[in-house]
């Protein structure tokens, strides 16, 4: 199995513009988890699925973030308009149902200028 | 809320020496589960180890070892004979049986030094 795949690994864009970060989970997983790390916060969970649905989406900072899961092998983070402060890590971590290991993505590296 | 402590936001060992990171957290609840992430500078997340609460035994994986205090809410990890490879982030998380997300300390960064 190739892990969780995120894309892009590294995006740079400047502030006001749309941003979608993409992940594909291990299949077979049906919780999918993204979390977001900056220096000053450490690791946060933004949003978490299971079996495509949000189960909890209070970790969304405000209404300029957004995420879907259309289905079991795809997820999409999207923000916007997009600003600096937005810029951090964002991780996104699949686990199948009653395993309570996570399984995370390499990441992606936001940079919004 | 469940929160992480990890106290130590930095600190350094001599190769083949033994370090240990600290890790404390705060919950009600009585099952949950306990893991120590590594994040090297290629930023990927690693899982070192993992705890169940009901198990009294400290788990074990090669030089890396638990010391889980239920009663004191404690769960530092030891790192026997340090590697330069061991240079990292090491983050204490936790979650509860049941399908929670993961709750995360802030992390300790370590460095091993030759």
């Amino acid at each position: 199995d190739a892990g969780v795949i995120q894309s892009p690994r590294h995006e740079v864009t400047e502030m006001g513009q749309e941003v979608t970060l993409r992940c594909k989970p291990i299949s077979g997983h049906d919780y999918l988890f993204w979390y977001r790390q900056t220096m000053m916060r450490g690791l946060e969970l933004l949003i978490y699925f299971n079996n495509n649905v949000p189960i909890d989406d209070s970790g969304m900072p405000e209404d300029r973030f957004s995420a879907k899961m259309p289905n079991a092998s795809f997820s999409t983070l999207k923000i916007q308009p997009s600003e600096p402060r937005d810029s951090a890590v964002y991780f996104c971590a699949s686990r199948p149902t009653n395993y309570n290991e996570q399984f995370f993505g390499p990441g992606t590296r936001l940079t919004v200028l | 809320a469940q929160t992480v402590t990890q106290s130590q936001p930095e600190m350094s060992v001599q190769e083949a020496e033994t370090v240990t990171l600290s890790c404390t957290y705060d919950t009600s609840e009585n099952n949950y589960y306990l893991f120590w992430y590594k994040q090297p500078p290629s930023r990927q997340m690693i899982l070192v180890i993992r705890q169940e609460a009901y198990k009294q035994q400290n788990a074990t994986e090669n030089r890396f070892s638990v010391n889980f205090q239920k009663a004191a809410k404690s769960f530092s990890l030891k790192i026997s004979d340090s590697q330069l490879g061991d240079t990292a982030m090491y983050f204490c998380a936790f979650t509860f049986s049941g399908n929670t997300p993961l709750v995360f300390g802030k992390g300790t960064r370590l460095s091993v030094i030759a």
